[in-house]
């Protein structure tokens, strides 16, 4: 299947600091790549839809400010969590697809995200 | 309000039985469904899909079954391995757009 890479796989930061996440697809285009978010023992929750060109889309309660997402090319996407609080502490996933017709979403690999 | 429910947050199996995960919607303008399955502090990985026109689809040891009229579709492994223990989402997709949403996740714990 396709491949998407997700970098860092964790990181630990000091509460007020920026965090820059990136997502990459490595054998494929996507024009579209989405940002999740997880809580321990929770779903998978949508944050922002990140299209290539142009801004993101955002799931009603996440703060535009806060989650930065750019889109610069058909195979990187990146999520900066500014000013980070410890309550930002999470497991941070993003994913594309290949296409319509192939429904199916590829997910990197996570990102763990400690504010301390 | 949840659109996708999986009211199963875990499910035990004895090694070489049949498992069956089970999943509700209520948005009937969903027109792809999707499993994925889940290890701690990794991405999903995907299993199998079926699309809205078919009620039935199979690859290997997994196969999905949907049920349009009662907004329910199911994920059967069999036989089920030790292995297959983990967290397994299923996920729908919306006739416009491309996002998923996802149930809460079943944890499978398949017994040797």
């Amino acid at each position: 299947g396709a491949v998407v890479s997700q970098h860092p796989s964790w990181v630990i930061c000091k509460s007020g600091t920026s965090v820059k996440i990136e997502c990459r697809s490595l054998d494929f285009q996507a024009t579209t790549m989405f940002w999740y978010r997880q809580f321990p023992k929770q779903s998978l929750m949508l944050m922002a839809t990140s299209n290539e060109g142009s801004k993101a889309t955002y799931e009603q309660g996440v703060e535009k400010d806060k989650f930065l997402i750019n889109h610069a090319s058909l195979t990187l996407s990146t999520l900066t969590v500014t000013s980070a609080h410890p309550e930002d502490s999470s497991f941070y996933i993003c994913s594309a697809i290949l296409s319509r017709d192939r429904g199916e979403a590829f997910f990197g690999q996570g990102t763990r995200l400690t504010v301390v | 309000d949840q659109q996708v429910k999986q009211n199963s947050p875990s499910l035990s199996v004895q090694e070489g039985r049949i498992s069956i995960l089970n999943c509700d919607y209520t948005n009937s303008m969903f027109d792809y469904f999707l499993w994925y399955k889940k290890y701690p502090a990794e991405g999903p990985t995907f299993l199998i899909s079926i699309s809205s026109i078919k009620d039935k689809n199979e690859d290997g040891r997994f196969t999905v079954f949907l049920n349009k009229s009662a907004k329910h579709l199911s994920l059967h492994i069999v036989p089920s391995q030790p292995g297959d223990s983990a967290v397994y989402f299923c996920a729908a997709r919306g006739n416009a757009g491309n996002m998923l949403t996802f149930g809460g996740g079943t944890r499978l714990m398949v017994k040797p």
